[in-house]
């Protein structure tokens, strides 16, 4: 069946560091493909999102690609801040409308 | 309020106890999603309301678990005869559009503890 696999974390890094969080999928068809965080006591929030193969989604820094022949969607930042520590949630939107979110990704980063 | 509210944030229930959990959506929202998010993992899918009707309701675990939105506003979750693998955080979403793939807006979510 349709799932997301994400990288496990806690993902540690120094502030103004690159980050890379690995998101690779299984699915039929062409699903749409997310980024959703979680800021410690807040509920999930979009942070990006990508409907069709080599659509890239942005915002707030971060950019991830959608690569059809490689099934990834990996989310990265080119200088991380210690605002963006929070759990990432890879997620695809499938063909009856159900979004499949992987297990996420803590990510800590140090001032 | 601006966002998607749930309350409570907090809910610890003996095995057995029946809960209600509620779901304030954005104003105006057509679409209400809920969703359950165990320990670790990300969130699933558990049932689907497109104003009163509740157009999906494939992902409930079992029969004892039920939602209502009467007035396709405010919705409730209710979980009957809790079980210890009922804990879990208990997520509300939802959306302008009658369709699925309009963006979601999410709650904070309601923990669910059953000792």
């Amino acid at each position: 069946g349709d799932s997301v696999t994400q990288m496990e974390g806690p993902v540690t890094l120094s502030e103004e560091a690159f980050l890379t969080i690995n998101c690779t999928y299984t699915a039929t068809g062409y699903p749409s493909l997310f980024w959703y965080v979680q800021y410690p006591g807040e509920g999930l929030q979009l942070l990006l999102k990508a409907t069709k193969a080599d659509d890239k989604g942005s915002n707030k820094g971060f950019e991830a690609t959608y690569r059809k022949e490689t099934t990834s969607f990996h989310l990265e930042k080119g200088s991380v801040q210690v605002s963006d520590s929070a759990v990432y949630f890879c997620a695809l939107l499938r063909g009856d409308d159900k979004i499949i979110f992987g297990k996420g990704t803590r990510l800590h980063i140090l001032p | 309020g601006a966002g998607v509210s749930q309350s409570p944030r907090y809910k610890v229930a003996k095995r057995g106890q029946d809960v209600a959990l509620r779901c304030d959506p954005i104003s105006g929202h057509v679409s209400l999603f809920w969703y359950q998010q165990a320990l670790g993992q990300g969130p699933e899918f558990l049932t689907y309301f497109q104003n009163e009707a509740q157009l999906d309701k494939s992902g409930l675990p079992s029969d004892r678990f039920f939602a209502e939105r009467p007035e396709g506003s405010v919705s409730t979750l209710k979980i009957q005869r809790t079980q210890q693998e009922d804990s879990a955080v208990y997520l509300c979403a939802s959306s302008a559009g009658g369709r699925k793939k309009d963006t979601q807006y999410f709650g904070p979510g309601t923990r669910l503890t059953v000792l």
